[in-house]
């Protein structure tokens, strides 16, 4: 079974500076995939990045990028110029990737991260 | 919005109770999800279904149950309800597994309260 773990209960930060929030997981398994999600107050599961374990390059989007570390187990999520809309709680997910390919899509979520940003 | 449509948007019942909590997936897709957020247990994977058939289950209790329709809507049955069954329950959608990344929408959530 995988476990992932979200060390950081509450973090802050002023508007327009960066922050990394942090996310390790526990998982026997080679190929999976990694995500993380952003839920603002309206309580919506947004997808924010996904990183395929099997690609060494960290995703980036936009203002967000990941910083995977496969040996280490860890997975931390970096928003740069944080904005006021960025304020939510943040999950990491993790996800096995079958053999063929298929994913069967049960996510493993961390126990969150509520990110406040404030101008 | 991601398509993926929930209803009802909440739900306040009594102990006891049986409910029912309806899914409609985004057009195409053919896998759905089912999750509970609460305060006690987080974020938690209940059940899959592919195409009307089971595919994954997670930590899914006996008094629940879920099945999918042939135009692919879903509905989870929660019955003898507990007050910890009050949760968030979202649902999600995928295309099917086919591709190597199956990614998934998830829906607003239903609010149960049960009192």
């Amino acid at each position: 079974a995988q476990t992932v773990t979200q060390s950081q209960p509450e973090m802050s930060v002023q508007e327009a500076e960066t922050v990394t929030l942090s996310c390790t997981y526990d998982t026997s398994e080679s190929n999976y995939y990694l995500f993380w999600y952003k839920q603002p107050p309206s309580r919506q599961m947004i997808l924010v990045i996904r990183q395929e374990a099997y690609k060494q390059q960290n995703a980036t989007e936009n203002r967000f990028s990941v910083n995977f570390q496969k040996a280490a187990k860890s997975f931390s999520l970096k928003i740069s110029d944080s904005q006021l809309g960025d304020t939510a709680m943040y999950f990491c997910a993790f996800m096995k990737r079958y053999a063929g390919g298929t994913s069967y899509g049960k996510l493993t979520f961390g126990q969150g991260t509520i990110l406040t940003v404030h101008p | 919005d991601s398509g993926v449509t929930q209803t009802p948007k909440h739900l306040i019942t009594a102990t006891g109770q049986r409910v029912t909590l309806r899914c409609s997936p985004r057009s195409g897709d053919l896998s759905v999800y089912w999750y509970q957020q609460s305060l006690d247990q987080g974020l938690q994977f209940l059940i899959q279904y592919y195409n009307g058939e089971e595919r994954a289950k997670g930590n899914i209790l006996e008094r629940f149950s879920a099945q999918q329709f042939p135009d692919l809507h879903s509905e989870l049955n929660l019955s003898s309800l507990e007050l910890g069954d009050s949760a968030l329950y979202f649902c999600a959608s995928s295309e099917g597994g086919i591709s190597l990344l199956d990614e998934q929408y998830f829906g607003p959530g239903t609010r149960l309260t049960v009192t």
